[in-house]
């Protein structure tokens, strides 16, 4: 059975500060999400990755796969209040169903 | 931008009646899923649904629930008689393919249907 685990599963962090939430991943997969959920809402893409290697950045994130050590990264860098939400990573060996993380949840304090 | 919706936004319900959620996937997405997110909980997978059938379920998706497309553009998941576990935020999401880039691999997540059973 596919385990995803994220760490940590609660992150509080002062705003300008730098952080990464780790998830790992226990069956061969290429392919890796990264989700962001706001409390009571949907599920917002952030990130696709698709090959061992992979690094994508968006404005204060940057998301990187090790398809070899079965390990994803998704690192903060200056936070700022408005990147409190929970933040998922999901892995999809065979093409097909999403597994999740437990997610991390990120509180930024001003 | 095309984006996958979802009605009702809540329902609520007694336990042991019958509830349709239904979903709207993007136009010319070819895959479709079912996901629950219990309260406080990670989103859980229970169907996707490709060429008019179930391509893979959860061991959650027991007889109690089943998919259908019943036109081009509706995705609907029934309960047929629901239980106070099945509280729960329901999630349609859609991708294109399985196989591409990523504009074809990402599932794209409808704003879910909050179920109440009461």
């Amino acid at each position: 059975e596919l385990k995803v685990e994220q760490n940590p599963l609660f992150l509080s962090m002062q705003e300008g500060k730098n952080y990464t939430i780790y998830c790992n991943y226990s069956t061969t997969s290429d392919r890796l999400y990264w989700y962001r959920q706001d409390p009571g809402k949907s599920l917002e893409s952030l990130f696709v990755l698709l090959s061992n290697g992979a690094v994508k950045q968006e404005g204060r994130l940057m998301a990187s796969l090790d398809t070899k050590a079965r390990l994803s990264t998704l690192h903060i860098t200056a936070a700022v209040h408005d990147l409190s939400a929970t933040y998922f990573c999901a892995v999809d060996p065979a093409g097909s169903r999403l597994t999740f993380g437990e997610g991390t949840q990120l509180t930024v304090n001003p | 931008e095309p984006e996958v919706t979802q009605t009702p936004s809540h329902q609520v319900t007694q336990m042991g009646q019958e509830v349709i959620l239904r979903c709207v996937p993007i136009s010319n997405h070819l895959y479709f899923y079912w996901y629950r997110q219990i309260l406080g909980q990670k989103v859980e997978f229970l169907v996707s649904f490709y060429n008019n059938e179930i391509s893979e379920k959860s061991e959650i998706f027991d007889d109690q629930f089943s998919v259908e497309r019943p036109d081009g553009s509706n995705f609907t998941l029934k309960i047929r008689s629901t239980k106070l576990e099945d509280s729960a935020m329901y999630f349609c999401a859609s991708r294109r393919s399985p196989r591409g880039g990523s504009s074809y691999n990402e599932q794209f997540f409808g704003p879910g249907t909050r179920l109440t059973v009461l």
